[in-house]
């Protein structure tokens, strides 16, 4: 059982540059979510989604697209790299059936030089 | 706004010595709280969870957290340290509004916690 699975694990981009960030799950959960995490801070909410073709911004959405075209996939655009978008980034997953438990992906740590 | 404050960054304790870490909220409505872990190089593993009812809430291994609404706080406690607990803990607070709360969380800033031998 994979569980969520993220991709790449390491990644060092220059500024301006572009990448997504793959997300995928294999627990058939509806909603899914990505985190960022900065030193000595906690995780903050970029986007999420309830279901596949939905999402919605979370606490710091600026500078990141999504898109939820599969209920597996939930990829994570940076458009226009930038050094404050060096951190590591967490998908999760879950569902709404009452459990109210996150999945969490083991991360991607990203540098924007 | 929600917020979370945890007012320890770094706790060292012995093995075999009782663990309590701090977390105090800041929530208009009836929080639904949470306590994640996460082991370098790892994602986040949910403690424990607290929605309503029973203010002592049970979680695993071995871990247990309070909520005192008037202390507007949610204590993580453990009577006995193992030296597998050394890690980060978060504290979390879901957010209100429409549909499910689950995933909209805000974190505080994390508690890592060093185990002595």
């Amino acid at each position: 059982n994979a569980g969520v699975t993220q991709t790449p694990k390491f990644r060092i981009l220059k500024i301006g540059q572009s990448m997504t960030l793959q997300c995928t799950q294999d627990m058939n959960h509806n909603y899914m979510y990505w985190y960022r995490q900065d030193p000595g801070m906690g995780l903050k909410l970029i986007y999420y989604s309830v279901g596949a073709g939905i999402t919605d911004k979370g606490e710091v959405p600026n500078g990141y697209n999504v898109s939820r075209s599969t209920t597996e996939d939930f990829p994570l655009r940076l458009e226009l790299a930038a050094p404050s978008q060096t951190s590591v980034y967490f998908c999760a997953s879950g569902d709404n059936r009452g459990s109210e438990k996150l999945f969490f992906g083991s991360g991607t740590q990203l540098s924007v030089l | 706004a929600q917020s979370v404050t945890q007012p320890d960054i770094h706790i060292t304790v012995s093995e075999g010595a009782s663990l309590e870490l701090r977390c105090n909220y800041s929530y208009g409505a009836t929080p639904y709280l949470f306590w994640y872990v996460q082991s370098p190089g790892q994602g986040l593993q949910l403690l424990l969870k607290y929605f309503s009812g029973d203010t002592l809430v049970q979680g695993i291994k071995g871990f247990e957290a309070e909520f005192k609404r008037s202390q507007s706080s949610f204590n993580l406690r453990k009577p006995s340290v193992h030296w597998s607990d050394a890690a980060e803990y978060f504290c979390a607070v879901a957010s209100s509004g429409r549909g499910s709360t689950l995933g909209r969380l805000y974190f505080g800033r994390g508690t890592q916690l060093t185990v002595w031998p």
